[in-house]
């Protein structure tokens, strides 16, 4: 059974602090994407990466995928309140289209 | 981005019931879409695959007898949770998969809230 390992699962931190989210797996995987999911509400794609030790940049946001294509990590730099949410990693291992979801890791960010 | 849209977006039905489920790509066509159920403060499981023109491919534990799944377009499927329990009570997400040229992508519509008294 393929896994993805998200920590931490839930973050509480002050304004203006930096983060950052990991999501760890043994298997390879051929692209990533990270999520964004308010309540009641489906997720929306923030990033996909695809080739290994790819950084791309959104914002105040960095994404990272591993060398090896295994693992990634998602830092936000100075948090403001408006990025409270649940932040959630998925994977396509066979590029079926077919993702992996890692637990999530709810943020919350006070003013 | 692109749109992909579900209805209803909250249901409620009696134990027994049958309800129906719509996912629809709005601005894509989609071959593929997927179905997920997400309980409380939980990740997102996969359900199954629906494929327009074939019979959708179902995980491990998902009874394909009871979330009977329809591609019948390229733009829409549907799930139908048949003979719904209190246990059945959960957020239903699909995702269509864009594909165009090299890039591979997936949307997701906003979720069903079903509550099964």
């Amino acid at each position: 059974t393929q896994l993805l390992e998200q920590s931490p699962q839930f973050l509480s931190i002050q304004e203006g602090e930096n983060l950052t989210v990991y999501c760890n797996s043994s298997s390879v995987f051929s692209s990533l994407q990270w999520y964004r999911q308010e309540p009641g509400e489906g997720p929306v794609l923030l990033v996909t990466v695809v080739t290994g030790g790819e950084v791309k940049k959104l914002k105040r946001l960095t994404f990272q995928f591993g060398d090896a294509r295994k693992d990634s990590s998602l830092h936000i730099t100075a948090a403001q309140p408006g990025d409270t949410g649940l932040y959630l990693c998925a994977g396509d291992s066979s590029n079926t289209g077919k993702l992996i979801f890692g637990q999530g890791t709810t943020l919350q960010v006070k003013p | 981005g692109a749109v992909v849209s579900q209805h209803p977006s909250r249901v409620i039905c009696k134990s027994g019931t049958s309800v129906k489920i719509e996912c629809r790509s709005l601005d894509f066509q989609a071959t593929t879409m997927f179905w997920y159920r997400q309980f409380p403060k939980q990740s997102l499981m996969l359900m199954a695959t629906s494929n327009e023109g074939s019979k959708a491919t179902y995980e491990q534990g998902v009874e394909k007898d009871k979330f009977l799944i329809n591609h019948a377009s390229l733009t829409l499927s549907t799930l139908t949770v048949t003979s719904a329990h209190p246990e059945d009570s959960s957020f239903y997400i699909c995702s269509a998969r864009y594909s165009p040229k090299l890039t591979d992508t997936q949307y997701f519509g906003p979720g069903t809230r079903l509550t099964v008294l």
